[in-house]
């Protein structure tokens, strides 16, 4: 079994400070983790992915995830938010034992204000 | 942006209607999905399609029905649908059903409205 917590449902920062969307996961098997975003009215996108190679995941538009096993998280950040970053970011796990069955989190809603 | 199109964009219709949703990919991947996402509540896989064979259906109401004629498109038919059918109805594909590493693309999804 596989499971994924978005440990906030909305953060809401100023522009150019610090970006920090919490996920927690649990998976029976090595998990890949994927972080995907969604601006209104789009589809989802994806910012980065991690399948067992490099800890630290460097993704789109100045995002990166770091895996931590010890801690079961996969925390987004970014240095410097900006307007456009302001959408629904969903963390999504899938176990190697249910291969392309993915689960997604809850979602958390980025809010940047001026 | 994407090479994953779903249309109609938006639709509205009563309990009794009968209507379709399509979804193309323009990618050359062998496998596609269809996702419902709900206010409130995770993305919900409905439906896996692999070379054009369903290999995967998560308990989802026959008033769903798809259709998958070849690998480049997904339909979704609707049937007297409920009011509690109404959310963002989400078309992806992936190069391959069996990969764990594979990314899944989304398309824009079809926002419907359930009368």
């Amino acid at each position: 079994a596989q499971s994924v917590t978005q440990l906030d449902s909305h953060v809401s920062v100023s522009e150019g400070t610090p970006v920090l969307l919490r996920c927690n996961y649990s998976s029976s098997y090595s998990p890949s983790l994927f972080w995907y975003v969604q601006h209104p009215n789009k589809g989802l996108q994806l910012l980065l992915k991690y399948t067992s190679a490099a800890t630290l995941v460097k993704g789109i538009n100045g995002f990166e995830a770091e895996f931590k096993k010890s801690e079961t998280s996969f925390h987004l950040t970014k240095p410097s938010a900006h307007m456009s970053d302001a959408a629904e970011y969903f963390c999504v796990v899938r176990g190697s034992g249910t291969a392309s069955k993915l689960t997604f989190g809850t979602g958390t809603r980025l809010q940047v204000t001026l | 942006e994407t090479g994953v199109t779903q249309t109609p964009r938006h639709l509205v219709m009563g309990m009794t209607n009968k209507k379709s949703l399509k979804c193309e990919q323009h990618l050359g991947h062998n496998a596609m999905y269809w996702y419902k996402q709900s206010a409130k509540k995770p993305l919900e896989l409905m439906f896996v399609y692999s070379l054009e064979e369903r290999v995967e259906n998560n308990s989802v109401p026959s008033r769903f029905s798809p259709e998958c004629p070849n690998s480049s498109h997904l339909f979704l038919h609707l049937h007297t649908l409920q009011p509690e059918d109404s959310a963002l109805y989400l078309c992806a594909s992936s190069p391959e059903y069996s990969s764990v590493t594979d990314t899944q693309y989304f398309g824009p999804g079809t926002r419907l409205t359930v009368l």
